[in-house]
C-alpha cells in the first residue's frame, strides 16, 4: 500500500499554462519534501513544509501544506518546458522518508 | 556543497553474475545512507538503511542476501547485487544523511547507476 498518492499522474501541457499538483494521505506527517528528479538523474530537494498550513514560494513554484499536515500541493505558474520532470513528494517521520507515487510533467514550447 | 557521487553511472552484466555499486558523500561526512530502487516510471521504493559500522537494515520484501549492504566509512557504503537476474534491472539511487545535521531527513541524492542484467 502506497502511503502517499499523487495525483495527477501524468501531465501534458503547454508553456505559460498553470499547474497543480497533489499528494494525499491518510497519515499525518512531521513535514513533507517536494523534489524533482529528471531522466537518468538522482532527486533534486525543492522544499521542505513542516507547519500546517504553511505555504512556501519559489519563484514560480508554489507549495502548500495541509492544516492536517496529511496533504500538500504543488502549483507552478506559467509552466516552463525547463520544468519539465518527475515531481515526487516525500513524507517524514518513519525514520526515513516515504516517496509517493509521482507526477510526471511534460512541458511543451 | 553536499554532493554525492555513485559509480558507475550504468553498467551491464550477465545474468548470475555480481554487480557492485559504490556511493560517496564528497564533501560530508555520512552518518547514514539510504538505497533506493527505481523501476521505468515509478517512483523511488527504499530498499535500505544503512549506517557506518554496523549492519543495514532492510525493508520488508527486499532480501539481504541479494543486496548485500556495507557502510565501511562515514564517506563510502556500497551495494552489491549478487547473482543478478534480469528482474534486477532498474535505477538505483544511494542519497547521505551528513553528520553535522540534527534531521535524518536531511538527505542529499547521488545521480543514479543503471543496471541492465542480460
Amino acid at each position: 500500500t502506497q502511503l502517499l498518492e499523487q495525483s495527477p499522474q501524468f501531465l501534458s501541457i503547454q508553456e505559460g499554462e498553470n499547474l497543480t499538483v497533489y499528494c494525499n494521505s491518510s497519515s499525518v506527517f512531521s513535514s513533507l519534501q517536494w523534489y524533482r528528479q529528471e531522466p537518468g538523474e538522482g532527486p533534486v530537494l525543492l522544499v521542505t513544509v513542516v507547519t500546517g498550513g504553511e505555504v512556501k514560494k519559489l519563484k514560480r513554484l508554489t507549495f502548500q501544506f495541509g492544516d492536517a499536515r496529511k496533504d500538500s500541493s504543488l502549483h507552478i505558474t506559467a509552466a516552463q518546458p525547463g520544468d519539465t520532470g518527475l515531481y515526487l513528494c516525500a513524507a517524514t517521520g518513519f525514520q526515513k522518508l516515504v516517496f509517493g507515487t509521482g507526477t510526471r510533467l511534460l512541458v511543451s514550447p | 556543497g553536499a554532493v554525492v557521487s555513485q559509480h558507475p553511472s550504468w553498467v551491464i552484466c550477465k545474468s548470475g553474475t555480481s554487480v557492485k555499486i559504490e556511493c560517496r558523500s564528497l564533501d560530508f561526512q555520512a552518518t547514514t545512507m539510504f538505497w533506493y530502487r527505481q523501476f521505468p516510471k515509478q517512483s523511488l521504493m527504499l530498499m535500505a538503511t544503512s549506517n557506518e559500522g554496523s549492519k543495514a537494515t532492510y525493508e520488508q520484501g527486499v532480501e539481504k542476501d541479494k543486496f548485500l549492504i556495507n557502510h565501511a566509512s562515514l564517506t563510502l557504503s556500497t551495494l552489491t547485487v549478487t547473482s543478478a537476474h534480469p528482474e534486477d534491472s532498474s535505477f538505483y539511487i544511494c542519497s547521505a544523511n551528513p553528520l553535522r545535521t540534527a534531521s535524518q531527513y536531511e538527505q542529499y541524492f547521488g545521480p543514479g547507476t543503471r543496471l541492465t542484467v542480460t
